[in-house]
């Protein structure tokens, strides 16, 4: 299958500052990335949707300002934590389709996740 | 509103004997249905997945899911459990439109013993 690689696979920042993630899809063009955060032991929940070359559109919830998104090209998608605090400590994990443009019935591939340890 | 639901938080099979992780669905139209399995502290591994044709779809590692129309469920199972397919399954299910998003169950644990 496809392969999505996220980085970095584990972070730990200082409370108050800001963290990049990064998305690539290695061997195909992704026009949508999708970003999920899950918490222990709980399923995963979608935070936005990632367009390459437009805004990203965010689930009901979820702040536009402190979890930045970006979707450059079709083969990067990075989400910023910014000014972060103790409670977005997470697993942050994204997830690309392929065959966007041929097809709608592809399963999405995800990355590895990123864990996210604010102190 | 799509939804899915796993009702079952942790499955406990022994080595050997067949496993059934349940899932039902709720999608306005057709839906599309998958299954994903995930190990500590990793992203998800794609198992299967059901858009159309065969109710019963096979995939990774042996596994298959039997997609029941009347019922709205979409079963994982396998017919003899091992050891390592102990992990946290995902049932997801998306709509036909283009663009959107995979919505998730809650998980179930799977818990082989040897």
């Amino acid at each position: 299958g496809a392969v999505v690689s996220q980085h970095p696979s584990r972070v730990i920042c200082k409370s108050g500052t800001s963290v990049k993630i990064e998305c690539r899809s290695l061997d195909f063009q992704a026009t949508t990335m999708f970003w999920y955060r899950q918490f222990p032991k709980q399923s995963l929940m979608l935070m936005a949707t990632s367009n390459e070359g437009s805004k990203a559109t965010y689930e009901q919830g979820v702040e536009k300002d402190k979890f930045l998104i970006n979707h450059a090209s079709l083969t990067l998608s990075t989400l910023t934590v910014t000014s972060a605090h103790p409670e977005d400590s997470s697993f942050y994990i994204c997830s690309a389709r392929e065959g966007y443009r041929q097809g709608l019935n592809t399963e999405a591939f995800f990355g590895q996740g990123t864990r996210l340890t604010v102190v | 509103a799509q939804s899915v639901a796993q009702p079952e938080d942790q499955v406990n099979v022994a080595e050997g004997n067949p496993l059934t992780v349940k899932c039902t669905y709720s999608v306005s139209g057709n839906p599309y249905l998958f299954w994903y399995v995930q190990y500590p502290n990793r992203g998800l591994q794609f198992l299967l997945k059901y858009i159309t044709g065969d109710n019963l779809v096979k995939g990774s590692y042996g596994f298959e899911a039997e997609f029941n129309k009347s019922q709205t469920s979409f079963h994982l199972k396998k017919p003899s459990a091992l050891v390592s397919d102990s992990a946290l399954y995902f049932c997801a299910v998306r709509d036909s439109k283009a663009g959107t998003a995979l919505i998730f169950g809650k998980g179930t644990t799977l818990s082989v013993s040897s």
